[in-house]
């Protein structure tokens, strides 16, 4: 099976930085998706790891660590607009290769 | 181009009837998968179509949920009778390439309400 943890909620101020934590267990790891959704709309592609490292995208960023089972998805300059729920999921090839979502993070941003 | 499409968006019944759910996948995507977060819980794969074939519907909670993709485009989820514990919202995505990378896109999900 898999576990994958990510907290709650969190809360930022706008222009700040913020990251959010994922961690997971899972015996075929075969990449890790951040999904941005916001409420009442579809889940929305942010970033995919399947190496260790960062990958940056404009304001966000992720990282990867395989050998902790840790991810990180770290939001830049924040917006109001970022306010939404973050999904961190875990592709498995041992489980068909089907993403397997955490519970995500939903992120409050103030003024 | 359109995105993945999903109707209702909400849907409100009461225990014991019958809702069909349906999704259209983005044209050309043969790649279907249906996912449901339960209120308070993580977003749970369902199954999965490749065309009009169900490839893998291991996340199917029991017989009362029937999915179908005849003729390999759009996409009905139907549960029948429904139950309480139905109560959710259900996601659909597509993608083109088999193995679900960052070609993906979800729709916004129909939220059913079982009363």
């Amino acid at each position: 099976g898999q576990n994958i943890d990510q907290p709650t909620e969190m809360t930022a101020t706008e222009g700040a930085i913020v990251q959010i934590n994922c961690t997971y267990q899972t015996s075929g790891f075969n990449g890790l998706f951040w999904y941005q959704q916001h409420a009442g709309e579809a889940p929305t592609f942010l970033s995919y790891n399947v190496l260790d490292g960062l990958e940056e995208k404009g304001r966000f960023s992720s990282f990867l660590s395989r050998s902790k089972g840790y991810s990180y998805l770290l939001l830049k300059e924040l917006q109001m607009k970022d306010s939404a729920s973050y999904l961190c999921a875990v592709r498995d090839r041992n489980a068909g290769n089907m993403l397997t979502f955490g519970g995500g993070t939903r992120l409050m941003v103030k003024p | 181009e359109a995105g993945v499409t999903q109707f209702p968006s909400h849907s409100v019944i009461e225990k014991g009837q019958t809702v069909t759910l349906r999704c259209d996948p983005i044209s050309g995507h043969d790649n279907l998968y249906w996912y449901r977060r339960v209120m308070g819980k993580e977003i749970k794969f369902l199954l999965h179509f490749v065309k009009e074939s169900k490839q893998d519907e291991s996340g199917m909670p029991n017989n009362r949920f029937l999915a179908e993709r005849t003729g390999g485009t759009y996409s009905t989820l139907k549960v029948q009778p429904a139950e309480l514990e139905d109560s959710g919202v259900y996601f659909c995505a597509s993608s083109a390439n088999r193995v679900m990378n960052t070609e993906a896109f979800f729709g916004q999900g129909t939220r059913l309400t079982v009363v």
